[in-house]
């Protein structure tokens, strides 16, 4: 059980195109979804929370323009990078949790490079 | 500021021995503790949960807990090189279900 999946889990684009990443929970429903980003050898870094039907909360200098959040579903959230650019290239990770449970489950990550 | 500190390693362990992974915490408030490992290049994976103080086991793996002390460990019997990874601690207050993580402990079990 617990089991969350990410597509795409590799993606290339092009500078200033934007892409959507989707995060889904199959057997679970999440209450919560976790957006997280991860460069080459640091340490996790959380983007933002977002929670079925409610505006995602962003952390502290993470651009909600840049990087929209939609949570539409109990199972579905999804992250679009906006006009992305070279130094968006990286590892995003997200992770759900479901009702009454602090436990993240975290999908198999997407990682992104920008051309 | 809530914090969790991993030291983080290289830890080198032989194959066969004891891993002792070690986290503290800021927080007196936390009420929940998460162990995760991290391969290379992949996304976190849960090991183990515990929430009382004490030890709880679960095959190889034994988490203690502490929280007068505000530490919590992660041991590892019959080390194995596929243990090898980074290990990840979280610390969650439950109140928003947010985790706080550490930075993570690098492990290299040596065969």
């Amino acid at each position: 059980g617990a089991v969350v999946s990410q597509h795409p889990s590799r993606v290339i684009c092009k500078s200033g195109t934007s892409v959507k990443i989707e995060c889904r929970s199959l057997d679970f429903q999440a209450t919560t979804m976790f957006w997280y980003r991860q460069f080459p050898k640091q340490s996790l870094m959380l983007m933002a929370t977002s929670n079925e039907g409610s505006k995602a909360t962003y952390e502290q200098g993470v651009e909600k323009d840049k990087f929209l959040i939609n949570h539409a579903s109990l199972t579905l959230s999804t992250l679009t990078v906006t006009s992305a650019h070279p130094e968006d290239s990286s590892f995003y990770i997200c992770s759900a949790r479901g009702t009454s449970t602090n436990t993240q489950y975290f999908g198999p990550g997407t990682r992104l490079t920008v051309l | 500021q809530k914090e969790v500190e991993q030291n983080s390693g290289p830890l080198s362990v032989p194959e066969g021995a004891i891993a002792s992974l070690n986290c503290t915490y800021s927080d007196r408030g936390s009420q929940s503790f998460f162990w995760y490992r991290q391969y290379s290049g992949k996304s976190p994976e849960l090991i183990m949960s515990i929430y009382s103080n004490g030890d709880k086991e679960d095959g190889r793996f034994t988490a203690q807990l502490n929280k007068a002390s505000q530490y919590v460990s992660l041991l590892i019997r019959d080390s194995q090189p596929s243990d090898s990874a980074t290990y990840l601690c979280a610390v969650s207050e439950d109140s928003n279900y947010q985790l706080i993580w550490g930075a993570g402990t690098k492990l290299i079990i040596k065969p």
